[in-house]
Order: C-alpha cells, then sequence, then structure tokens
C-alpha cells in the first residue's frame, strides 16, 4: 500500500454488506504478508496472514487474496459488522530484507448500521 | 499471556525536556521492534532488535533518539532533547522465530511535545 499523507482512504459500508479492501504492493521478492487491523486507541492486531505460494486463505469471515502477477492483495470481510470499523493494513515481508514488515499506508473502514 | 505491555500510555513533555518508554514484550519473543505512527507518514519503524542486539537503526530520525534493550523482556526508547515534531503514537512490537513474521503490538505511548 501507498503512503497517504493526511488522508486516508476510507471504505463506508452497510451493517451485513461484504467490505473488500485492497493493497497494492511492488516488490516481487514479498514473500509474505499480513493484515491488521487498527482500532481508535489501540495497536495493530493480527487478522490474517498468507505466504506468497498461496493464492487464497481463510479464516473466520476473513478472506485473503494475492494475485502475485499484478501484485494485489486483497481483505475479505463477510458480513461486516459495527465492530469491523477500523483502520486496516497490510503488511509485507521481503524476502532476504531482515525480519522487518513494511506496511501500507492503510484504509478506514466505516461501518454504517 | 499478557501480551507486549507499554508505558507510559500518555506522556505530554515540554519542548527540551527528556522523554523515555518503555516496553516488555512477550516471554519468548526474540525480536522486537519500535514503531512510530504519525497521520502524516503512518508507520515507521524506527528500530529493531535480535535477541537483545540492535540489528537495524536506519529508521531513527537523528541523534536525539537512542534504543536500548538490556535483557531479553525490556526496551526503552529516549528521545533527548524532545520536540514538537517528535509528538506521534509509538509502538512497541514483538515476535518469535519460526515461519510466522506476524508481530504482536502493545498498546502504544501517545507522546505530546508542547
Amino acid at each position: 500500500g501507498e503512503s497517504v499523507g493526511l488522508h486516508l482512504p476510507t471504505l463506508s459500508v452497510q451493517e451485513g454488506d461484504n467490505s473488500i479492501i485492497n493493497c497494492a504492493y511492488s516488490n516481487s521478492a514479498s514473500d509474505y504478508f499480513i493484515w491488521y487491523k487498527q482500532e481508535s486507541g489501540k495497536g495493530p492486531q493480527f487478522i490474517i496472514d498468507i505466504r506468497s505460494n498461496m493464492d487464497k486463505r481463510q479464516g473466520q469471515r476473513v478472506t485473503v487474496l494475492l494475485n502475485k502477477t499484478v501484485k494485489h492483495l486483497s481483505l475479505q470481510i463477510a458480513a461486516t459488522q459495527p465492530g469491523d470499523s477500523a483502520v486496516y493494513f497490510c503488511a509485507e515481508n521481503i524476502n532476504n530484507a531482515g525480519n522487518m514488515l513494511t506496511f501500507g499506508g492503510g484504509t478506514r473502514l466505516m461501518v454504517k448500521p | 499471556d499478557a501480551g507486549v505491555i507499554q508505558s507510559p500510555r500518555h506522556e505530554v513533555t515540554e519542548m527540551g525536556q527528556e522523554v523515555t518508554l518503555r516496553c516488555k514484550p512477550i516471554s519468548g519473543h526474540d525480536y522486537l521492534f519500535w514503531y512510530r505512527q504519525t497521520m502524516m507518514r503512518g508507520l515507521e519503524l524506527l528500530i529493531y532488535f535480535n535477541n537483545n542486539v540492535p540489528i537495524d537503526d536506519s529508521g531513527m530520525p537523528e541523534d536525539r533518539f537512542s534504543a536500548k534493550m538490556p535483557n531479553a523482556s525490556f526496551s526503552t526508547l529516549k528521545i533527548q532533547p524532545s520536540e514538537p515534531r517528535d509528538s506521534a503514537v509509538y509502538f512497541c512490537a514483538s515476535r518469535g522465530g519460526g515461519g510466522s513474521y506476524g508481530y504482536t503490538f502493545g498498546s502504544g505511548t501517545r507522546l505530546t511535545v508542547v
């Protein structure tokens, strides 16, 4: 994801609808990806991860899709709930770049009741 | 498991003062990371340690910032002297070895320098 400076991209969805949050990455050497959720006043919280040898991974109500051809990652949240309102970050681990994660700029998800 | 513990949660200080942020990683985790988060720059990695040894400090803004990890259960990030532009939320995160690179973050310290 790209840093967006002062303004985070925002996705507004109706409660009960599905949400899709997207993230683009640029380094083809990235071999591991994570989605984090950050609620107001809290630290980022791990949601789900995926390795580059996979193209899909499912968790509880969440699915991560990885398209290495176009270097695109998405997080799908089924039946979005008010408690899902937060900022979502994608992070990537670049192979042979040490043990550091590089974080995208984040997307704010707002769930309307 | 109490998670990653940071203190204080909030710190307000005057410009020029020394600020010390503290972190207790999850027991058994051998990597510790310090991040800074601002609206303008998002999450920035400042420094990380492996087995208490600093590995990469290229993200530390300038000499006013220093970090130490005297043992496996404690790390500090110090700013001396502090400046208003240091105002941000500072996060500590830790991770263990193995095949997962996922970090566990603390709740952060919100620093305001006036």
